[in-house]
């Protein structure tokens, strides 16, 4: 079936950058999303791309797509400890539809 | 700010019981999806519902699994004969409207069910 796939750990030092890779198999796939889930809480969106563009930039985040290879990341410039959470990556082939996730990378923010 | 409240934040149960996970949706809003975690693994897609019938499911949505909006706030996800790999984190979800306009899916803090 189709798959979502991202690395599962990701360290890094406050105030650099993070970048979270996501790959996924499913070429019908018209939206990309990244989800953020804090202890205890849901999952919150991100920020979303679609699948006709190659970047989206949101404050500190930009999203890359590279729809040949399928390949979606995520770069949080300026890491802050309030990053630390676990980021999800998902897909689905239409604006209303189930969403299929990845794993989750957990982010860990040293200072 | 409006979000979608889940209860029981957690709920523990002999196996072969009966259980009844709810929802809360955003008010507004028109679509509503139930999705599971198991420890370790990743979130699941389980059923959507749209216009009080389900629109899909997932292979997991067998017949021990029902939903239902009963009364026009709650969303509900029964488990009929509960088994020892249902213990997951059940998380729902509501989104605005679909169809020709990308719609946020809004996610619940889960319900933890642990089937003993």
């Amino acid at each position: 079936g189709e798959d979502v796939e991202q690395s599962l750990f990701l360290s890094v030092r406050e105030g650099d950058s993070s970048v979270i890779n996501c790959t996924y198999t499913d070429s019908s796939s018209t939206y990309l999303y990244w989800y953020k889930q804090e202890p205890g809480a849901g999952l919150q969106l991100l920020t979303y791309i679609f699948s006709n563009m190659d970047m989206k930039q949101d404050q500190r985040l930009t999203v890359l797509l590279n729809k040949k290879d399928k390949h979606l990341s995520l770069r949080i410039a300026d890491t802050q400890t309030g990053d630390s959470a676990i980021y999800f990556c998902a897909d689905s082939t239409d604006s209303w539809g189930k969403l299929q996730f990845g794993a989750g990378t957990q982010v860990v923010v040293t200072p | 700010e409006p979000e979608v409240t889940q209860t029981p934040s957690h709920q523990v149960t002999q196996m072969g019981q009966e259980v009844i996970l709810r929802c809360v949706p955003i008010s507004n809003h028109l679509y509503f999806y139930w999705y599971r975690q198991i420890l370790g693994q990743k979130v699941e897609f389980l059923v959507s519902f749209y216009n009080n019938e389900i629109s899909e499911k997932s292979e997991i949505f067998d017949d021990q699994f029902s939903v239902e909006r009963p009364d026009g706030s709650n969303f509900t996800l029964k488990i009929r004969s509960t088994k020892l790999e249902d213990s997951a984190m059940y998380f729902c979800a509501s989104s605005e409207q679909g169809e020709e306009v990308q719609s946020e899916q809004f996610f619940g803090p889960g319900t933890r069910l642990t089937v003993l």
